[in-house]
């Protein structure tokens, strides 16, 4: 149990269809982020919010749309996705961004959603 | 650009030693990490290194040369159980954490 959950852990979509992903995190943390593991690529971070404010948006397209209404939940909200968005889409989190501690960043997964694009 | 080297599998016997190296270039500096990922499930931390040296914990120790770019994840008396990615993640400057592809170890008996 990493304290981190994820809600749905398996997607399968449609192009023209909505979703939401969900994240909570039971932890006290303050930083929350997304990520995007393809097959046989690095982790590609997605998004941070610190203290419910974004702080990073790495170049992701608009169809990806993050919402973080208070420091324990985390969404995504996805629309109009390509077959190339299919990836497992893992949420962190961890105490908050600031200083070089291990124990202040060390980053907590939850267990992903693995999307199917259709 | 910033860039983190690991290989990509990596293949030992139980009860053996495996050595895992990473190299990375990044824009600053501020702390390097190891995770374990089982098939199917989240990375889960395993060790951070700030300064020069060796980390032990356990089984598993890491190693960290900030001047060579260079870390490895060292696992002794390796276990069935430790089959799984191995992921190695640099903080750079601006705190931002950049993961490697990971490595993929099979243990076999």
């Amino acid at each position: 149990e990493t304290g981190v959950t994820q809600t749905p852990r398996h997607l399968v979509m449609g192009m023209t269809n909505k979703k939401s992903l969900k994240c909570e995190q039971h932890l006290g943390h303050n930083a929350m982020y997304w990520y995007k593991q393809s097959a046989k690529k690095p982790l590609e971070l997605m998004f941070v919010y610190n203290f419910k404010e974004q702080t990073e948006n790495n170049s992701v397209p608009s169809r990806f749309s993050p919402e973080c209404p208070n420091s324990s939940h985390l969404f995504l909200h996805l629309h109009t996705l390509q077959p190339e968005d299919s990836a497992l889409y893992l949420c962190a989190s961890s105490q908050d961004l600031s200083p070089p501690d291990e124990t202040t960043d060390t980053q907590y997964f939850g267990p992903g959603t693995r999307l199917t694009v259709l | 650009g910033q860039n983190i080297d690991q290989p990509t599998e990596m293949t030992a016997t139980e009860g053996a030693i495996v050595q895992i190296n990473c190299t990375y270039q990044t824009s600053g500096f501020n702390g390097l990490f190891w995770y374990q990922q089982h098939a199917g499930e989240a990375p889960t931390f395993l060790s951070y290194n700030v300064l020069d040296g060796l980390e032990e914990k356990g089984r598993f120790s890491s190693f960290l040369s900030r001047s060579k770019g260079y870390s490895y994840l060292l696992l002794k008396e390796l276990q069935m159980k430790d089959s799984a990615s191995y992921l190695c993640a640099v903080r750079g400057g601006g705190f931002k954490t950049i993961f490697g592809a990971g490595t993929r170890l099979f243990v076999k008996a």
